[in-house]
């Protein structure tokens, strides 16, 4: 099983271009989620989806769109880049489950300049 | 806001020691919480998970839950250099959505 897949892993934009992070898990879990780390703040959500077509915003969802059009993919879209926006980005899935944690995909490195 | 906090450290144990690792949350209302080790430049990690109050053990890693005073901890026994990581403390809401702390870096000397 890939498990989360997350496309690409390195990736530099220039402010005011636009790009889609790609998110495809496996595992036929009905939640997903986008996270953004930045150095020493740990991981703050921007996105989250319970289902195909429901998705809700999470603690940081500004400059960004999502969409969940089947129970596999999560894309997430950034408009119009800004030098904040420099982050690393985890996909991550997960069940109901009271004792199951999140997978994550390995991470999006992108940096704005 | 749900807040989750945890000592950024670093936390330096020489080898073969018992590390500490401590994390309050703010939500009362949260059920499960969960330990992640990040190695760095790497995705975090699951290992281990606590719902109940009291110690719940994995090998080397025990968990413990006081949901009274609203703090969760991680003991590494016999601690080694490939424990060096950075520790994530998360919280799972009644809405199945992950808080997590800032983590505590961890480095274990030889």
């Amino acid at each position: 099983n890939a498990g989360v897949t997350q496309t690409p892993k390195f990736r530099i934009l220039k402010i005011g271009q636009s790009m889609t992070l790609q998110c495809t898990q496996d595992m036929n879990h009905n939640y997903m989620y986008w996270y953004r780390q930045d150095p020493g703040m740990g991981l703050k959500l921007i996105y989250y989806s319970v289902g195909a077509g429901i998705t809700d915003k999470g603690e940081v969802p500004n400059g960004y769109n999502v969409s969940r059009s089947t129970t596999e993919d999560f894309p997430l879209r950034l408009e119009l880049a800004a030098p904040s926006q420099t982050s690393v980005y985890f996909c991550a899935s997960s069940s109901i489950a009271l004792g199951d944690g999140y997978t994550f995909g390995s991470g999006t490195r992108l940096t704005v300049v | 806001q749900k807040e989750v906090e945890q000592n950024s450290g670093p936390l330096s144990v020489p080898e073969g020691a018992i590390a500490s690792l401590n994390c309050t949350y703010s939500d009362r209302g949260s059920q499960s919480f969960f330990w992640y080790r990040q190695y760095s430049g790497k995705s975090p990690e699951l290992i281990m998970f606590i719902y109940s109050n009291g110690d719940k053990e994995d090998g080397r890693f025990t968990a413990q839950l006081n949901k009274a005073s609203q703090y969760v901890s991680l003991l590494i026994r016999d601690s080694q250099p490939s424990d060096s990581a950075t520790y994530l403390c998360a919280v799972k809401d009644n809405f199945n959505k992950f808080y997590f702390g800032s983590g505590t870096k961890l480095n274990v000397k030889p």
